[in-house]
């Protein structure tokens, strides 16, 4: 079936840099989009989402930016911290049928002090 | 509360053993999933109670068996297992299963499989 993958397996960045994370769906039936963050021995953490009917959506020094068009999703972190460091998946959910959420194969991003 | 709990949260069996995990959500969520998760992979969905009923099972072997008492508490009985059943096992729970909503996942249970 079709899944969520990502780009780039291992990202470091410097604290107090911006980070960018990627990710690439194949389900043009998509329509919702979740970014998690789990660091070790942790169950995932919600850090935001968005739907396809937006092409942009900010939390707090996060951003979320979906292209549907070449069906691309990107994590945006704001200067980069410490305790972002963790495994970030994105994950995709179709509205119809019944199909559950799928997760990329995830991120890791190292913060270098 | 918007929290998803899991107990145990580390557990050490034997391939004869018979084991419970237990997870419960008090968020009215009426959807509630066990996902596995080996080591630096994404979580793999198992199964799916919606409204508790099972709605998924994703040709999870037998030797793992969930059960939805209410719509509060979901437990996965274990029995009969592998090693390479060792790995974290998760819980979620979402508002429904259906129109794209965020799940929560507890803190997982770690489980080895001697």
């Amino acid at each position: 079936g079709e899944n969520v993958g990502l780009h780039l397996p291992t990202l470091s960045v410097q604290e107090g840099d911006n980070s960018i994370i990627n990710c690439a769906y194949s389900n043009s039936a998509s329509d919702y989009f979740i970014w998690y963050k789990q660091e070790s021995g942790k169950g995932p953490q919600f850090i935001i989402d968005i739907r396809s009917n937006m092409d942009k959506r900010q939390g707090q020094r996060v951003t979320v930016l979906l292209n549907k068009t070449v069906k691309h999703l990107s994590l945006q972190i704001a200067a980069t911290q410490p305790g972002d460091s963790a495994v970030y998946f994105c994950a995709e959910n179709a509205r119809s049928g019944n199909t559950p959420l799928v997760f990329g194969k995830g991120t890791r991003l190292s913060v270098i002090a | 509360d918007t929290e998803v709990t899991q107990t145990p949260k580390h557990l050490v069996m034997g391939m004869t053993n018979k084991k419970s995990l237990k997870c419960e959500q008090h968020m009215g969520h009426r959807a509630m999933y066990w996902y596995k998760q080996k080591a630096k992979k994404p979580p793999e969905l198992m199964f799916v109670y919606s409204y508790e009923k099972l709605s998924i099972n994703e040709s999870v072997p037998s030797r793992f068996s969930p059960e939805c008492p209410n719509s509060s508490l979901l437990n996965l009985h274990l029995h009969a297992l592998q090693p390479e059943d060792s790995a974290l096992y998760l819980c979620a729970s979402s508002q429904d299963q259906w129109n794209g909503n965020e799940q929560f996942f507890g803190p997982g249970t770690r489980l080895t499989v001697l």
